[in-house]
């Protein structure tokens, strides 16, 4: 059965780099009908999509964030990864891993929380 | 503020119809497949319905979803206690570069 789980660190600083990496277990991230997609949940607000990467290496991200974002995979070990830079205190926000499958998010992480401190 | 609409909150009681809107242009969901996801307090979101009105594996017949226009709507009819979460609303063509839209969710609680 797929799951996904993210893992990183959970307290950043001001203006440092958010890295985040997502474990596939039970699917491979070189199927090519799976996109690995990173998205965030604001405390207390909605979702926000953060971007994409597809089994050919080829990435997408949100406009909004798209100057700060990259999101690679090591396929080797089956994982993906996030990194956010310049980090403000609007970046606080549970981040998840999910996998997009015929444009469906079906497989989501457990979510990490991730604070940026002063 | 999203470019798809939802109203931020909807009640109902035990064995209750409720509805949720989502409201888009026909850039948005007059252009795209629609999803629904279910969000328990503190868990992480749960596919319900795909591709406008196909539910997903395991979801209860219970939940339906439709699309006329530039709008859609998620359904519960009898609802339980267990129902009350946030639903959302997203457009997304895999078949695009993205990006992905949600709406902005709507709570509901069960009187």
């Amino acid at each position: 059965q797929l799951q996904l789980q993210e893992s990183g660190s959970g307290l950043v600083k001001a203006s440092q780099t958010l890295s985040l990496t997502c474990v596939v277990a039970g699917a491979s991230l070189s199927s090519s009908d799976s996109s690995w997609h990173w998205i965030r949940q604001t405390p207390g607000k909605g979702l926000e999509w953060i971007g994409l990467i597809y089994a050919s290496g080829k990435t997408y991200y949100n406009p909004s964030l798209k100057s700060r974002v990259t999101i690679s995979a090591d396929r080797s070990k089956t994982q993906f990864s996030l990194k956010l830079t310049s980090l403000t205190a609007a970046d606080r926000a549970v981040y998840f891993c999910v996998r997009g499958l015929l444009g469906a998010f079906d497989i989501w992480g457990q979510g990490i929380m991730v604070t940026v401190s002063s | 503020q999203s470019v798809l609409t939802q109203p931020p909150s909807a009640s109902g009681t035990p064995g209750q119809r409720v509805t949720i809107s989502c409201s888009g242009s026909s850039s948005t969901i007059g252009s795209h497949y629609v999803y629904w996801y279910q969000q328990l307090p503190g868990t992480a979101p749960k596919l319900l319905i795909y591709r406008n009105n196909q539910r997903s594996s395991g979801v209860p017949d219970r939940f339906s979803g439709s699309k006329s226009g530039t709008s859609a709507s998620l359904t519960i009819s009898g609802l339980r206690s267990d129902d009350e979460a946030d639903y959302y609303c997203a457009i997304w063509d895999d078949s695009l570069s993205g990006p992905v839209v949600f709406g902005g969710g709507t709570k509901l609680t069960v009187l």
